[in-house]
């Protein structure tokens, strides 16, 4: 079965400190890995997905990376906007169709 | 111009009785979904549909039966609601070809 596990569950930083966040799956086989963002009261909002391994996305502060076995999303001079929960998801080459995801990591940055 | 739209956004009810959420993408998506976020924050898919056509089921009782209308529309109806049932329900869309999921703003649903 398909499993996601994200650490650390909470993550309080100051603006400016620079840290990553972890993912680690165990899947069967990787069609892809997925990070998402998620605001109170809100549905979850792609920011982007992995294939392979060595692969790696970067979008403004954010920069995702990609290993057979985990993917980081580090996380540089955070702001304090940059606060919410951070999902990871895999889907299965089996052409399942459907993300399995982790429990995420709240991420807070103070001012 | 909301991409994945759901209604309600909040549903308060009374164990026993019968409700519906709907959902509408406007993305052109072939395949929709229906997660689940429980009070762990933990999502977890429950159906999704490609052209109308059931793809996924996962072990969800059979007193929840999602309803595609056509492909810009999944509707989520559950009946004889228990307390368990409450939880955030997201709606989601992506294209055939390509995994990247967009979800809507969810339906928070309470049951009393």
């Amino acid at each position: 079965e398909d499993q996601v596990t994200q650490s650390p569950e909470a993550l309080r930083l100051q603006e400016g400190e620079s840290s990553s966040l972890n993912c680690s799956y165990t899947v069967s086989g990787l069609r892809g890995l997925f990070w998402y963002r998620q605001d109170p009261g809100k549905g979850p909002e792609f920011l982007f997905t992995l294939y392979s391994a060595g692969e790696e996305k970067e979008k403004e502060r954010l920069k995702a990376t990609l290993t057979k076995k985990e993917s980081f999303l580090h996380i540089t001079a955070p702001k304090p906007e940059d606060s919410a929960t951070y999902l990871c998801a895999v889907e299965n080459q089996g052409g399942s169709e459907k993300l399995v995801f982790g429990k995420g990591t709240k991420l807070t940055v103070n001012p | 111009d909301t991409a994945v739209s759901q209604t309600p956004k909040y549903l308060v009810t009374q164990m026993g009785n019968d409700k519906s959420i709907k959902c509408e993408q406007n993305l052109g998506h072939d395949t929709m979904y229906w997660y689940k976020q429980d009070s762990k924050k933990f999502l977890k898919i429950m159906f999704s549909y490609n052209n109308k056509e059931l793809i996924i089921n996962e072990t969800v009782p059979n007193r929840f039966s999602p309803k595609s209308p056509d492909k810009a529309h999944l509707n989520l109806h559950i009946n004889s609601l228990e307390l368990g049932d409450s939880a955030v329900y997201f709606c989601a869309s992506s294209r055939r070809d390509t995994p990247e999921a967009f979800f809507g703003q969810g339906t928070r649903l309470t049951v009393v």
